[in-house]
């Protein structure tokens, strides 16, 4: 099936410092990407969306970067706060309607 | 609105026993998800329903584990006998077609 990892398992960052979480996925057929955060004792929760025929997609304070390319994602996080520490999955849907999740990287905001 | 709902929230039994997780998905959702969470495989996809209806259960380990959804507003994840490899977090979440799955908080099992 379709396989999504992430680079970096970890990132540490500053508050206020601008965050940068990274995504490979392998299926280039994949037409819908989802990035989720996860806080300790909870459920993933939906942040932003993007489908294949964009390349960018702004939310409230994070952008969403798809290039189809190197099938790479990209979650930006601008001014990054200490509520914002979490793990952040990207995931790729499928076909039917499944999602497959990548491994998912913790971030650490420093105040 | 409430988000979509499971029980128990924690759940900690002996290997052999039977255990059975909750989910009530959101209202007027049509598919729903059941997921397993562990450090070592991350969160895995066990099964999934379209209009109450399993569409792909390729993701369940064994046949110690089912899944029913009798009802659009309510599904089960049942498995017997428990082995202490089980122990995980199990969401579940829902959706409607095509659109982004909201979770709910999970349960977390162990089994000793």
């Amino acid at each position: 099936g379709e396989s999504v990892g992430l680079h970096l398992p970890t990132l540490s960052v500053q508050e206020g410092d601008n965050s940068i979480i990274n995504c490979a996925y392998s299926n280039s057929a994949s037409d819908y990407f989802i990035w989720y955060k996860q806080e300790s004792g909870k459920g993933p929760q939906f942040i932003i969306d993007i489908r294949s025929n964009m390349d960018k997609r702004q939310g409230q304070r994070v952008t969403v970067l798809l290039n189809k390319t190197v099938k790479h994602l990209s979650l930006q996080i601008a001014a990054t706060q200490p509520g914002d520490s979490a793990v952040y999955f990207c995931a790729e849907r499928g076909t039917g309607n499944q999602f497959y999740f990548g491994t998912g990287t913790s971030l650490t905001v420093i105040p | 609105d409430a988000g979509v709902i499971q029980s128990p929230r924690h759940e900690v039994t002996e290997m052999g026993q039977e255990v059975t997780l909750r989910c009530k998905p959101i209202s007027g959702h049509n598919s729903l998800f059941w997921y397993r969470q562990t450090m070592m495989r991350g969160l895995e996809l066990l099964i999934y329903f379209n209009n109450n209806v399993p569409i792909d259960d390729s993701g369940m380990p064994e046949d110690r584990f089912s899944a029913k959804m009798p009802n659009a507003s309510f599904s089960t994840l049942k498995i017997q006998p428990s082995e202490p490899r089980d122990s995980a977090v199990y969401f579940c979440a829902s959706s409607q077609t095509g659109q982004p799955q909201h979770f709910g908080d999970g349960t977390r099992l162990s089994i000793l």
